[in-house]
């Protein structure tokens, strides 16, 4: 198969801290993740793709000192949302292909909350 | 410029009704469309992958079909039930590896009722 694990499925910060959120490809090698953003009731949003051993590309509107991506190795790839403000809270995912056939394989989410 | 477009955008039906979501994207030169489903809260879950060159598969009570000329998908559950509720995703990968980024519809909310 193709799983990919997230952490935290859930995490509530204070203003102007930081979160990081691991998205990680348990049996295959991803040089390629993708991180969404996903606001209630629509769809997702693409923030950014991260490139194993390279700096992460980012869609245009995403702020890249805020959102820091970090994709050290061929199986991690980690968003880390820096001094956060309640505006920041909503659901974040990652997902990862195995290539061929398998399509693409999503993490199961992080839901932020800034207070 | 790929756009996706998911129609209805939501949906309710009697159980045990079969029913078509639909799908449609305007660049036809797509390597692969895949189905998705989302409970709230909830990641996605993968349903059904069809490449380009496919033109449907199945999985269980799940039909998805795919004509790329017309630019259009179709899902179709069969003997709907309540845990079919959920809100059902489709994307186009416009590319040919497994960097390429995704696009998706905006979702179609389906809601099975008892």
């Amino acid at each position: 198969g193709a799983v990919v694990s997230q952490h935290p499925s859930r995490v509530i910060c204070k203003s102007g801290t930081s979160v990081k959120i691991e998205c990680r490809s348990l049996d295959f090698q991803a040089t390629t993740m993708f991180w969404y953003r996903q606001f209630p009731k629509k769809s997702l949003m693409l923030m950014a793709t991260s490139n194993e051993g390279s700096k992460a590309t980012y869609e245009q509107g995403v702020e890249k000192d805020k959102f820091l991506i970090n994709h050290a190795s061929l199986t991690l790839s980690t968003l880390t949302v820096t001094s956060a403000h309640p505006e920041d809270s909503s659901f974040y995912i990652c997902s990862a292909s195995k290539g061929g056939d398998y399509g693409y394989t999503f993490g199961s989410g992080t839901r932020l909350t800034v207070v | 410029k790929q756009e996706v477009t998911q129609i209805p955008a939501a949906l309710s039906v009697p159980e045990g009704e079969n029913l078509v979501l639909n799908c449609s994207f305007t660049d036809s030169a797509i390597y692969n469309l895949q189905w998705f489903r989302q409970d709230p809260g909830k990641g996605l879950t993968s349903l059904l992958l069809i490449q380009s060159s496919q033109r449907e598969q199945t999985s269980g009570r799940l039909n998805a079909s795919l004509d790329k000329s017309s630019g259009r998908s179709t899902l179709y559950i069969a003997a709907s039930q309540p845990g079919d509720s959920a809100t059902y995703l489709c994307a186009v990968s416009p590319g040919y590896s497994s960097a390429s980024k995704i696009i998706f519809g905006s979702g179609t909310r389906l809601s099975i009722r008892p």
